[in-house]
């Protein structure tokens, strides 16, 4: 089945320590997206790629770094420097191409607490 | 900067009634999307709106597109317990790529 996969689903972080987050797409799409929401708000974007070997920021890409040395994968690190990193992380893809249309499709998210 | 609002926030209405939520957004765009999100899941999509006027259905749930008014709306038919979720609408910038959304309306159908 084609689709996106999170994982961890659940991840605890102790002060000063970076995590990663994995995000994988089985969907041939070109496009990769992190978000963050917190409680009872809307989504942020953090990074985006359009293609493999280049990420743009999003609006709060401060405390996090990304890669995308695949087309099927795009991980993101929550660094130390992110200084309040409890909150839902959402990726999604898009087929990216602006010609038609950019529907974005999500994973499950990975619910991330500072211990 | 492209700010996109959502009202109200907070909808808590009675099964079998109708009630209409609006997505405002503040430049160009012809492109506008609908998702649904349950409590603790992820973003299910809805609707894509690609042009003027364009109007789409699935079940109770009907979403329009004014793109000279720059609003959205999302229409509930006959509410009901299952639709009790929060909707989020979406808008894509005219240079392509990237989605900017809306604050998310909570949505709470009571028996």
């Amino acid at each position: 089945d084609g689709g996106i996969t999170q994982s961890p689903k659940y991840l605890f972080r102790k002060e000063g320590q970076n995590v990663t987050l994995s995000c994988e797409q089985n969907l041939n799409h070109d496009a990769m997206y992190w978000y963050r929401q917190d409680p009872g708000q809307g989504l942020r974007l953090i990074y985006y790629s359009q293609i493999v070997n280049d990420f743009q920021k999003g609006d709060i890409a401060e405390g996090y770094s990304v890669s995308r040395e695949k087309k099927e994968s795009f991980p993101l690190t929550v660094t130390s420097a992110q200084k309040n990193p409890t909150a839902f992380y959402l990726c999604a893809s898009s087929s990216g191409t602006t010609i038609t249309y950019n529907e974005q499709f999500f994973g499950p998210g990975t619910r991330l607490t500072v211990l | 900067e492209l700010k996109v609002e959502q009202n109200p926030l907070f909808l808590s209405m009675q099964e079998g009634k109708n009630y209409t939520i609006y997505c405002n957004y503040s430049t160009t765009s012809d492109r506008l999307y609908w998702y649904r999100q349950d409590p603790g899941k992820s973003l299910e999509s809805l609707f894509v709106l690609l042009s003027n006027g364009a109007v789409k259905q699935e079940g109770r749930l009907m979403a329009s597109l004014d793109t000279k008014a720059r609003l959205s709306t999302l229409h509930i038919t006959a509410a009901v317990h299952d639709l009790s979720a929060t909707y989020f609408c979406a808008v894509e910038e005219a240079s392509g790529s990237r989605l900017t959304f809306g604050e998310g309306t909570q949505l709470t159908v009571n028996p």
